[in-house]
């Protein structure tokens, strides 16, 4: 596709229930970052995949986080058992490779638990 | 560890006024240094970025920054802003020698004032 595509672009979750977003990266990009930016605040990074390895998860902030890139492209990010201090919007970079390269953005998804 | 420093939350300016956004940084290797911008409803878009060499960068929409080492400083200025420059505007670091997530300032809200 011509940019990075979030999905979905809202999602309201009751407490304690386990959600998926979805990355669908640019065609060819190596790398693929999560960051969590909740309101008012800056992007915060959580995890980064080269290809289908995961480099850096040192930003998850808890067990309840899991992502993943099993074939290098299409990224989910799995939060299980949501608690209300997850809400935030997930954004979802990536890049050809390296901090070099330009990080490109898709819309985020806004993720409300109520 | 490295930071990101972003003092002023909003920054109210003049249309066809000069602007500084100003952006600190603390880091205790190498950097490399960026500023995104969000249009409202949009994602985040590169506006420019410093690698190396000289140390005054330029984006295409008349926006400049200039990285001063002593200071640990990358403050983004533009010499007359257009109402279509209002904007959410982030800086951000990332480290030469580490992982290749972004570390975010908290941003700055510019509001542009007929």
């Amino acid at each position: 596709g011509a940019g990075v595509s979030q999905s979905p672009r809202y999602k309201v979750a009751k407490r304690g229930q386990d959600v998926a977003l979805r990355c669908d990266p640019i065609s060819g990009h190596v790398s693929l970052f999560w960051y969590q930016q909740a309101l008012g605040q800056g992007p915060e990074f959580l995890t980064y995949f080269q290809n289908e390895a995961q480099l850096d998860k040192s930003g998850l902030p808890s067990d309840r986080f899991f992502a993943e890139r099993p074939e290098g492209s299409v990224s989910t990010l799995k939060i299980q058992r949501t608690q209300q201090e997850d809400s935030a919007v997930y954004l979802c970079a990536s890049s050809l490779s390296g901090i070099k390269n330009i990080q490109y953005f898709g819309a985020g998804t806004r993720l409300s638990v109520l | 560890a490295q930071s990101v420093t972003q003092l002023d939350s909003q920054v109210p300016v003049f249309e066809e006024a000069p602007v500084e956004l100003r952006c600190n940084y603390s880091s205790s290797v190498s950097v490399y240094l960026f500023w995104y911008v969000q249009y409202p409803n949009q994602g985040l878009q590169l506006l420019l970025k410093y690698l190396s060499g000289s140390t005054l960068v330029e984006s295409i929409n008349g926006f400049e920054a200039e990285f001063n080492k002593s200071q640990t400083s990358f403050h983004l200025r533009k010499p007359s802003v257009h109402i279509s420059d209002t904007a959410e505007y982030f800086c951000a670091v990332a480290s030469g020698g580490g992982a290749d997530g972004l570390t975010f300032g908290k941003g700055t809200h510019l509001i542009i004032q007929p």
